[in-house]
């Protein structure tokens, strides 16, 4: 069964300090990953994206991500935070090819604070 | 610029009352979503179309019908509601053939339930 785990909840960190979001799934064939940020009363817009290739790829406002295959993870990654980096973070994950493609599986959500 | 429009952001009903929630995308994207959000469970797939007067479960589609009579145009409808409908629901689009991979979403409706 497809399914994304986002260990999570909720993470605090102060602005200017790293942050890395922990996203792990279960998927049966080989999947699309994407991470989308839901700002306050917003709809979600995505982030970054993997489909192939090179494993560390690179998103908007600073964002990257990193997929291993092997520990079947796709953490989120940013080297300074912003203020304006608060907000609620999404994983998710599609089907590669098929019926099936643009249907997403999300994870339940972390949700970033940041103190200024 | 890409534009997926939810009509109600905010809806106040009755138990037992029928409810509709429209979604409009003025991009020709045959791909439309319905999600519902609830705080600590994500986004729940609850119908799904890839095609005008086509429609496919998801998730949790119980207590809940869909209708795409046009192709910019997908609604999601609450029969009778119920209390335990009370939820976020966030509308999305994609284009059909070559997938970017990107979901277009909506600002969301959120729905109470009395």
């Amino acid at each position: 069964a497809q399914s994304v785990t986002q260990p999570d909840i909720h993470i605090t960190v102060s602005e200017g300090a790293s942050l890395e979001l922990r996203c792990n799934y279960s998927y049966g064939a080989t999947p699309y990953l994407f991470w989308y940020v839901q700002s306050p009363g917003q709809g979600l817009q995505l982030l970054l994206k993997y489909f192939s290739g090179d494993t560390l790829v690179q998103g908007i406002k600073g964002f990257e991500a990193e997929f291993k295959r092997s520990q079947s993870s796709f953490n989120l990654r940013k080297p300074s935070v912003h203020w304006s980096d608060a907000a609620e973070y999404f994983c998710a994950v599609g089907a590669s090819r098929g019926s099936t493609l643009g249907r997403l599986y999300f994870g339940r959500g972390t949700q970033l604070t940041v103190w200024p | 610029d890409v534009k997926v429009t939810q009509s109600s952001r905010y809806l106040v009903k009755r138990t037992g009352e029928k409810v509709f929630l429209e979604c409009v995308q003025d991009m020709d994207h045959e791909n439309m979503f319905w999600y519902r959000q609830d705080p600590g469970l994500g986004l729940r797939l609850i119908y799904f179309s890839y095609d005008v007067k086509m429609k496919e479960k998801g998730d949790i589609p119980e207590g809940y019908s869909v209708s795409r009579e046009k192709k910019e145009r997908f609604s999601l409808i609450l029969e009778s509601a119920s209390t335990n409908q009370t939820s976020m629901y966030l509308c999305a689009s994609t284009p059909g053939g070559k997938w970017t991979g990107e979901l277009f979403f909506g600002e969301g409706s959120r729905l109470t339930v009395l």
